[in-house]
């Protein structure tokens, strides 16, 4: 079953705002990777962290894996139209051989 | 462009037929994964591929088979098709395993009837 909860499900934004959503969960990861979906398509990686208390930026992207192993966050400053999407959390569990992906974030920016 | 494609895009199939979906890589990768995204979800693993013949389950294998006889495809075989398989498939490759990131085929939008 699920063992990422992503929030907020939905987000409903002006343009300029910045955005701040997160994944936590009961188990101890590895590995989180944040990824951006576009409609119709895959989606897209966007940054990936590896050590607890490790912020990584990726443009106007921040995102920061939690020093307990079992949250991240990911923040977005100056909103912009093109960052419409739906953003998911992803983890390697410690021990485990495959990712779990949170249940996602859709953005939503009104210009 | 990285090199994955997912065949078909899109495909309506009667109740209790079988459905293949390909996905095809020119990256060498050795690793590769089969996903199904439904509203509410996420992104749920159904099997995964760690070498040419080399298959594991994922979290919802049931009804679902999968082989890779050569290192570029990756076959996904819904055995009997039913309305619960309706869903949006993804394909992923990773060329040094699962914490590295992957990388995502545009996916094939399955719609069974």
């Amino acid at each position: 079953g699920q063992q990422l909860n992503q929030s907020p499900q939905s987000m409903f934004i002006q343009e300029g705002e910045d955005v701040s959503m997160n994944c936590t969960s009961s188990s101890i990861f590895n590995t989180w990777l944040w990824y951006k979906q576009d409609p119709g398509e895959g989606p897209v990686l966007l940054i990936a962290l590896y050590k607890a208390g490790e912020l990584t930026s990726n443009g106007r992207l921040t995102a920061q894996f939690g020093i307990t192993r079992k949250d991240s966050f990911l923040n977005i400053s100056a909103s912009i139209p093109s960052d419409v999407g739906i953003y998911f959390c992803a983890g390697q569990l410690s021990g485990a051989q495959k990712l779990v992906f949170g249940q996602g974030t859709r953005l939503t920016i009104n210009p | 462009d990285a090199g994955i494609t997912q065949s078909p895009r899109h495909k309506v199939t009667e109740t209790g037929t079988p459905v293949t979906l390909r996905c095809h890589q020119t990256e060498n990768h050795r690793y590769m994964y089969w996903y199904r995204q439904d509203p509410g979800h996420g992104l749920r693993l159904i099997h995964y591929s760690y070498g040419v013949k080399d298959t594991d389950k994922g979290e919802v294998s049931d009804g679902y088979s999968v082989s890779r006889s050569k290192t570029e495809d990756f076959l996904l075989t819904l055995e009997s098709a039913t309305s619960s398989q309706t869903s949006v498939y993804f394909c992923a490759i990773s060329g040094r395993g699962w914490n590295y990131g992957y990388t995502f085929g545009s996916g094939t939008r399955l719609t069974v009837v």
